[in-house]
């Protein structure tokens, strides 16, 4: 069973669309993330939510909205894509702040044409 | 801010060699730190941890030391292995949130 599960694993998209990846964990966890790891691998958090309730919001472009309907999903909209939204974005989860560390989905390798 | 700062790659070694990716971090108090290791076309997955100073984290042959006073968790396996190949990425947590270094490229060549 996989503990943390992203989809779609590609996306290939024209600019301006409107895009959504979704995230779900069956770890019991009550904190999920989305990064976005950039063409040279770094790796950028973007929002957290504990239960339900967003905790981080990195400075990221207001285009992009996450939704958590409840502690096991947290979804990430993105509107009007650019090009410079392709990379590939991790949904993650914890029990917690992180201390013991966070389970990771395989990611989402978005392409923006 | 919390910060990562770890050596830069690409790292290219030969099998049965000695591995070093050094890490250094900036934090205002204590933190947690990690080694992760991504595999090509994977997620991130949790190599090793350790909670506070002098603990030594091992996984899979891999060690690190919390080392608070050069505020150092260096990443060290005595004999690599092709299997090995993928990106090592440094990480504290503290304030409810991972810090990630820039993640360092290690290619094993048989």
């Amino acid at each position: 069973d996989t503990a943390v599960s992203q989809t779609p694993k590609y996306l290939v998209t024209q600019m301006g669309n409107d895009k959504s990846i979704k995230c779900e964990q069956n770890l019991g966890h009550d904190t999920m993330y989305w990064y976005k790891q950039d063409s040279k691998k770094f790796l950028k958090i973007m929002f957290s939510y504990n239960n339900k309730e967003l905790i981080i919001n990195e400075t990221v472009p207001n285009r992009f909205s996450p939704k958590s309907p409840d502690k096991a999903h947290l979804n990430l909209h993105i509107n009007s894509l650019e090009l410079g939204d392709s990379a590939v974005y991790f949904c993650a989860s914890s029990q917690g702040v992180s201390t013991y560390g966070s389970t990771f989905g395989s990611g989402t390798r978005l392409t923006v044409v | 801010g919390n910060s990562v700062t770890q050596m830069e790659g690409p790292v290219t070694l030969s099998e049965e060699a000695f591995l070093t990716i050094n890490c250094t971090y900036t934090a205002t108090g204590y933190p947690s730190l990690f080694w992760y290791v991504q595999y090509p076309g994977e997620g991130l997955q949790l190599l090793l941890k350790a909670t506070k100073a002098d603990d030594k984290g091992s996984n899979k042959g891999f060690e690190a030391t919390y080392r608070k006073e050069t505020t150092s968790f260096h990443l060290e396996k005595g004999s690599v292995q092709v299997s090995d190949s993928a990106v090592y990425f440094c990480a504290l947590s503290e304030d409810r949130q991972l810090t990630f270094g820039s993640g360092t490229q290690l290619t094993v060549l048989p």
